[in-house]
């Protein structure tokens, strides 16, 4: 079945180190991709999306590109900060039939940044 | 801008009680899903709406109902419940365009604590 895989965490950098939290996803059919973001206590927060195949999704300096040779949709970004210690999701949205719109979430990486 | 709104936000039951959650969608959105989120565990579907009609089916155990109203707004009802209920419970909304790629938008979850 459709499935999403994030690479195994936890994660611990320093500050401005760079970032990469793989996500590959099964290739069935042409689904939509996100990464989401939990901060402690809190509720799942959209960070960036691709709907097809060369997107790039980026926001507040975090980027994937939606690769389909690959199957890949990997976070990346450049300089962390504290600020960004979170547990990061990676998803897809079925496409087709009665489930088109389920969220199928990858297991989540936490990732700690230190000063 | 309005957000997906649930209440209560944490709750705590005894083994055996009913819960009852509730979750008011971003206004226009006409889909409304549920997600369960187990300690250090990745969100998983439980059911979905569209235009007050069950429009998917997850892993929601046949003890739980759910229902969308007239105006939108989603309950889901716990009953019997078990130690393994204990959980984060998210509700998420999206318009449904057609057109597909939509992401969806969380609310803060409900924290369900069953003793």
């Amino acid at each position: 079945g459709d499935s999403v895989t994030q690479m195994e965490g936890p994660v611990t950098l320093s500050e401005e180190a760079f970032l990469t939290i793989n996500c590959t996803y099964t290739a069935t059919g042409y689904p939509s991709l996100f990464w989401y973001v939990q901060y402690p206590g809190e509720g799942l927060q959209l960070l960036l999306k691709a709907t097809k195949a060369d997107d790039k999704g980026s926001n507040k300096g975090f980027e994937a590109t939606y690769r389909k040779e690959t199957t890949s949709f990997h976070l990346e970004k450049g300089s962390v900060q504290v600020s960004d210690s979170a547990v990061y999701f990676c998803a897809r949205i079925n496409a087709g039939g009665t489930s088109y719109g389920k969220l199928t979430f990858g297991q989540g990486t936490i990732l700690t940044v230190h000063p | 801008a309005a957000g997906v709104i649930q209440s209560p936000r944490h709750l705590i039951k005894e083994k055996r009680e009913t819960a009852t959650l509730k979750c008011y969608p971003i206004p226009r959105h006409d889909t409304v899903y549920w997600y369960q989120q187990g300690p250090g565990q990745d969100p998983q579907f439980l059911i979905s709406f569209y235009e007050k009609m069950q429009s998917d089916k997850g892993s929601i155990p046949d003890r739980f109902s759910a229902q969308q109203f007239s105006d939108y707004h989603s309950e889901l009802n716990m009953s019997s419940l078990e130690l393994g209920d204990s959980a984060l419970y998210f509700c998420a909304s999206t318009r449904n365009t057609g057109t597909g790629g939509y992401e969806q938008y969380f609310g803060p979850g409900t924290r369900l604590t069953v003793t």
